[in-house]
């Protein structure tokens, strides 16, 4: 069974204070390990897919990283914009229709 | 961004009725899903399509049926709604020609039941 945890549950930054989420995951062959935003009332908004080990992707003030047990989405110099819940989820090789599984989420509050 | 619209957005209902949550999407998506979200568990997934009329369970599906007759609709149905239903539902839907088959989200249906 695949299983996702994300940490720490919430997290408060001042603005320009950069840091970094964690999400630890077990799965039977990952296909693909995924990062979503969460704003209030709003369904999540796909950010990021990591495939492998080593592998990095950015846009703007995030960089997501992917090891064999964990990924990090690091975060520069936020500002209050990034207010959000952000989400982790992987897709497993043998998981049937290509279904994500999620983390509970890290919600960060970015303070002026 | 899959165009995936979902109806109702907002729905207060009674315990024991029938309610049915309505996903469309414009964008020929093959597989379509539907997860609930709730505090403490995350988002879920209740059922999901694999194509028209091919349907599957997922880890919550107990009191819910799903239909799919055309590629765009993906019908969710509570077939007596309890209180334990209530909840955020989101469907869902897989790209496979874009950025690694990605799973978009729709903006969600508030479920009430009292």
């Amino acid at each position: 069974e695949d299983q996702v945890t994300q940490s720490p549950e919430a997290l408060r930054l001042q603005e320009g204070e950069s840091s970094s989420l964690n999400c630890s995951y077990t799965v039977s062959g990952l296909r693909g390990l995924f990062w979503y935003r969460q704003d209030p009332g709003k369904g999540p908004e796909f950010l990021f897919t990591l495939y492998s080990a080593g592998e990095e992707k950015e846009k703007e003030r995030l960089k997501a990283t992917l090891t064999k047990k964990e990924s990090f989405l690091h975060i520069t110099a936020p500002k209050p914009e990034d207010s959000a819940t952000y989400l982790c989820a992987v897709q497993g090789a043998e998981t049937s229709g290509s279904r994500l599984t999620f983390g509970e989420g890290t919600q960060l509050t970015v303070n002026p | 961004d899959a165009g995936i619209t979902q109806s109702p957005r907002h729905k207060v209902t009674e315990t024991g009725t029938p309610v049915t949550l309505r996903c469309h999407q414009t964008e020929n998506h093959r597989y379509m899903y539907w997860y609930r979200q709730d505090p403490g568990h995350g988002l879920r997934l209740i059922h999901y399509s694999y194509g028209v009329k091919d349907t599957d369970k997922g880890e919550v599906s107990d009191g819910y049926s799903v239909s799919r007759s055309k590629t765009e609709d993906f019908l969710l149905t509570l077939e007596s709604a309890t209180s334990s239903q209530t909840s955020v539902y989101f469907c869902a839907s897989k790209d496979l020609r874009g950025p690694g088959n990605t799973i978009y989200f729709g903006e969600g249906s508030w479920l009430t039941v009292v």
